[in-house]
């Protein structure tokens, strides 16, 4: 079946230091990847994604590269900010499937 | 765009009411999920809705839970009895037909404290 592996939190960092977020997958066929984030007291926004190997999806400055051969989809920022504080979840859609898998997500604090 | 709209946004009951949890989904997309957020179980897909009938109600948890989809734009989760074993975030989410990617849309939760 379908799954998404995330790195353990919490994940606590200083301001401007720099961020990463393991993520691994199983999937059929070659699935579309995405990075969801979470802030409290709120529902899941999509903060970026991508859809076959080699893309590199970004946004707010954070970035993802779709690694089929390792079958990764690691969540970086070179310097985050307090803001980013949230619980960031990876998640796939397998081929056809409407539906998408989650994972576990992990929570990140960042202090000033 | 007013995005994907839940009500209530948070809900306390005792055990043994009945729970019923509302969602609009953004006009014009097709297909609707009911996610349950918990800090044990993470978040877990319900059930989803395809064009207002229910394809893969594999993850409602037992006969207590039900879902219905009466038109395309509105959406009820039930819970009848409910037990504190129910307390979690309830997401309700919603993808069109042109999303491509798989883009889900999702809205603010409710939030269900059962006593």
């Amino acid at each position: 079946g379908n799954s998404v592996t995330q790195m353990e939190g919490p994940v606590t960092l200083s301001e401007e230091a720099f961020l990463t977020i393991n993520c691994t997958y199983t999937a059929t066929g070659y699935p579309s990847l995405f990075w969801y984030v979470q802030y409290p007291g709120e529902g899941l926004q999509l903060l970026l994604k991508a859809t076959k190997a080699d893309d590199k999806g970004s946004n707010k400055g954070f970035e993802a590269t779709y690694r089929k051969e390792t079958t990764s989809f690691h969540l970086e920022k070179g310097s985050v900010q307090v803001s980013d504080s949230a619980v960031y979840f990876c998640a796939l859609r397998a081929g056809s499937a409407r539906q998408l898998t989650f994972g576990s997500g992990t929570q990140l604090t960042v202090l000033p | 765009d007013a995005g994907v709209i839940q009500s209530p946004r948070h809900e306390v009951t005792e055990m043994g009411q009945e729970v019923t949890l509302r969602c609009k989904p953004i006009s014009g997309h097709n297909s609707l999920f009911w996610y349950r957020q918990t800090m044990m179980r993470g978040l877990e897909l319900l059930i989803y809705f395809n064009n207002n009938v229910p394809i893969d109600d594999s993850g409602m948890p037992e006969d207590r839970f039900s879902a219905k989809m009466p038109n395309a734009s509105f959406s009820t989760l039930k819970i009848q009895p409910s037990e504190p074993r129910d307390s979690a975030v309830y997401f309700c989410a919603s993808r069109g037909t042109g999303e491509g990617t798989g883009e889900l849309f999702f809205g603010e939760g409710s939030r269900l404290t059962v006593l």
